[in-house]
């Protein structure tokens, strides 16, 4: 079974800081990795989908990477705002089955 | 454009109660559903899966059931619920191998 790990749990950053998220996976058989962002109370909202072919997905300012083979996959923010404080989610697909780790809780400082 | 909906948005029921939640989505065919559960603290547990109507997998042995009755409708169902059962239940769906996409939520509380 997929186990995903996120790294740190927990993050606190000053406003305009560039920051990385790390998310580790066991099992590299996959399909494609989505990372989302959930708010307090709410459902989940996709950011970015990479393909098991990609290495890279970018939008806006947000860039995820992807190294397959290491089971390892990262989301780069830059230029946090405030408005970027959430848990951050990465699931990879093995087919049909998405496996989610518990998060990042990033908090943005103004 | 598709859309996922989910209600009730919150619920609150006693201990050994009937349950069901529901799912559905518009803008698509042939979606492939899941069902996850979001306990306090921890990450998202997937319940089940669909790729089809009549088709359910189920990931952990519990006293939830899920049923697809319609292409775009799903279903969560428990006979009696358990006070471990409260958390949030969200509904998510997909096509084929791309992105999946997440509804509301429902936040379940068992007293």
């Amino acid at each position: 079974k997929q186990e995903v790990t996120q790294i740190p749990a927990a993050l606190s950053v000053p406003e305009g800081e560039n920051l990385v998220l790390n998310c580790s996976f066991t099992d590299s058989a996959i399909y494609n990795l989505q990372w989302f962002r959930q708010d307090p109370g709410k459902g989940l909202t996709s950011l970015l989908l990479i393909q098991s072919s990609q290495r890279e997905q970018t939008s806006g300012r947000l860039n995820a990477s992807l190294d397959k083979s290491s089971g390892r996959s990262t989301l780069y923010i830059a230029a946090s705002q405030p408005g970027d404080s959430a848990t951050y989610l990465c699931a990879p697909d093995t087919g049909n089955q998405f496996y989610f780790g518990t998060g990042t809780s990033l908090t943005v400082i103004p | 454009s598709q859309t996922i909906h989910q209600w009730p948005a919150t619920l609150v029921q006693p201990v050994g109660s009937p349950l069901s939640l529901e799912c559905t989505v518009e803008g698509t065919s042939n979606p492939n559903l899941y069902w996850y559960r979001q306990a306090a603290g921890r990450g998202l547990q997937l319940l089940f899966y669909s790729v089809g109507i009549g088709q359910i997998s189920s990931e952990v042995p519990q006293n939830l059931s899920a049923s697809r009755p319609q292409d775009r409708q799903f279903i969560l169902s428990s006979k009696k619920l358990l006070l471990s059962d409260s958390g949030f239940y969200l509904c998510a769906w997909s096509w084929g191998n791309y992105e999946q996409y997440f509804g509301p939520g429902t936040r379940l509380t068992v007293t």
